[in-house]
């Protein structure tokens, strides 16, 4: 079946320093999402991506789909405290039928 | 508060018990979802519903697991005869109908904890 990989699976980092988690479809992908989830929360939606080499940046976020919509990333720069918490990349396509594929998740360590 | 609610948010039951979750999705969101999730995983699909109509059942554990949605509206997560392995954070989520290329926004509740002891 269609899988979804996220590496790492945890990532400690000083703060000030920056984060990167990678997503790596087995299938070309329709569009792909990045959620974050708190710990003890829920997951909340962070952004979509649909085109092809798209990059979109939030702040300090910026999200990269890869050119054949296989990969994808997510950068954080100079992490904060508040940065806590576990990244998820979900993604869809016709074989699925656009229901959401999830990675396992980068869970980001901020060492004291 | 116009989020997806999710009750009750903690459930301990003994083994071999029945329990329901029910959840009320953001009111004009027609596709509600449920999920489940593992520490140290993602969530894991389950089943959705467009409406009130059930279109993917396929991934649901076992056939101790059923959900519903009567009215379109809340939907409610059955899980009969309990087992250890059960125990899990239940994700119900909701979403509009979109467009295939452009996926559905997914608003997640809060989880509904379940330990089974």
């Amino acid at each position: 079946g269609q899988q979804v990989m996220q590496i790492p699976q945890y990532q400690h980092v000083q703060e000030g320093e920056d984060f990167t988690t990678y997503c790596n479809s087995s299938t070309t992908l329709s569009n792909i999402q990045w959620y974050k989830q708190r710990p003890g929360g829920h997951p909340v939606f962070l952004i979509q991506l649909v085109k092809s080499g798209e990059v979109k940046k939030q702040k300090r976020l910026t999200f990269q789909f890869g050119e054949a919509k296989k990969n994808s990333s997510l950068h954080i720069t100079a992490t904060q405290t508040t940065d806590v918490g576990t990244y998820f990349c979900a993604g869809s396509n016709l074989d699925s039928n656009y229901q959401l594929i999830w990675g396992a998740g980068t869970k980001l360590i901020i060492k004291p | 508060d116009t989020g997806v609610s999710q009750d009750p948010r903690h459930k301990i039951t003994k083994r071999g018990q029945n329990v329901t979750f029910r959840c009320d999705p953001i009111s004009e969101h027609n596709r509600l979802y449920w999920y489940r999730q593992t520490l140290g995983q993602g969530p894991e699909f389950l089943t959705y519903f467009q409406n009130e109509a059930q279109l993917e059942k396929s991934r649901l554990l076992s056939d101790r697991f059923s959900a519903e949605r009567p009215k379109g509206s809340f939907s409610t997560l059955e899980i009969q005869r309990t087992e250890q392995g059960d125990s899990a954070m239940y994700l119900c989520a909701s979403s509009l109908k979109g467009g295939g290329h452009s996926g559905n926004t997914i608003y997640f509740g809060e989880g509904s904890w379940l330990t089974v002891v």
